[in-house]
């Protein structure tokens, strides 16, 4: 049974700092991973999603590599925003188009 | 304009009563699916349709019967709701089953059950 783990729980960070926040997954057969953002009382916002043949993805300030072997992900934000504060999600897709997610890292980026 | 819409937002009912949310894509898509998000924000699948066929029942209770009357639309009943069933609910969408496309969410519902 796949399952997904996110490190850490919550991050708060001063504006301007680079950060990194990581995923774990148990189950290295997997056909993408998808990293999400979800705002409060809001729903998921996709950020990137990296194919199992890939090892990253970029999109403007994001960065996220993966690591299929080992079972990890990373993501990568540059130059953090108070905008960015939100709650970060990494998922894995597996067959049958199962999506599981990881419990999320909260970020808090302070002006 | 909205990708992925689900209705109501918000409801509130009591327990033993019956009552479904509704989702709706634009997309054009093949796939939705139904995730459930707990108190503790953790979210699990629940259901999955491709071409208005299910594909995905994640062990969930009977009380819960998904349909999709056409390739747009995936709407959820729930009988006999419990004290349990409190959760935020979201529904998806992605284009087929394949493994590179992202899956799109809908707002949410927040089901209070008292």
């Amino acid at each position: 049974k796949q399952e997904v783990t996110q490190i850490p729980a919550a991050l708060s960070v001063p504006e301007g700092e680079n950060l990194v926040l990581n995923c774990s997954f148990t189950d290295s057969a997997i056909y993408n991973l998808q990293w999400f953002r979800q705002d409060p009382g809001k729903g998921l916002t996709s950020l990137l999603l990296i194919q199992s043949s890939q090892r990253e993805q970029t999109s403007g300030r994001l960065n996220a590599s993966l690591d299929k072997s080992s079972g990890r992900s990373t993501l990568y934000i540059a130059a953090s925003q108070p905008g960015d504060s939100a709650t970060y999600l990494c998922a894995v897709e597996t067959s049958g188009s199962r999506l599981t997610f990881g419990e999320g890292t909260q970020l808090t980026v302070n002006p | 304009d909205t990708a992925v819409s689900q209705t109501p937002k918000y409801l509130v009912t009591q327990m033993g009563n019956d009552k479904s949310i509704k989702c709706e894509q634009n997309l054009g898509h093949d796939t939705m699916y139904w995730y459930k998000q707990d108190s503790k924000k953790f979210l699990k699948i629940m259901f999955s349709y491709n071409n208005k066929e299910l594909i995905i029942n994640e062990t969930v209770p009977n009380r819960f019967s998904p349909k999709s009357p056409d390739k747009a639309h995936l709407n959820l009943h729930i009988n006999s709701l419990e004290l349990g069933d409190s959760a935020v609910y979201f529904c998806a969408s992605r284009g087929g089953l394949a493994g590179d496309s992202e899956q799109f969410f809908g707002p949410g519902t927040r089901l209070t059950v008292l």
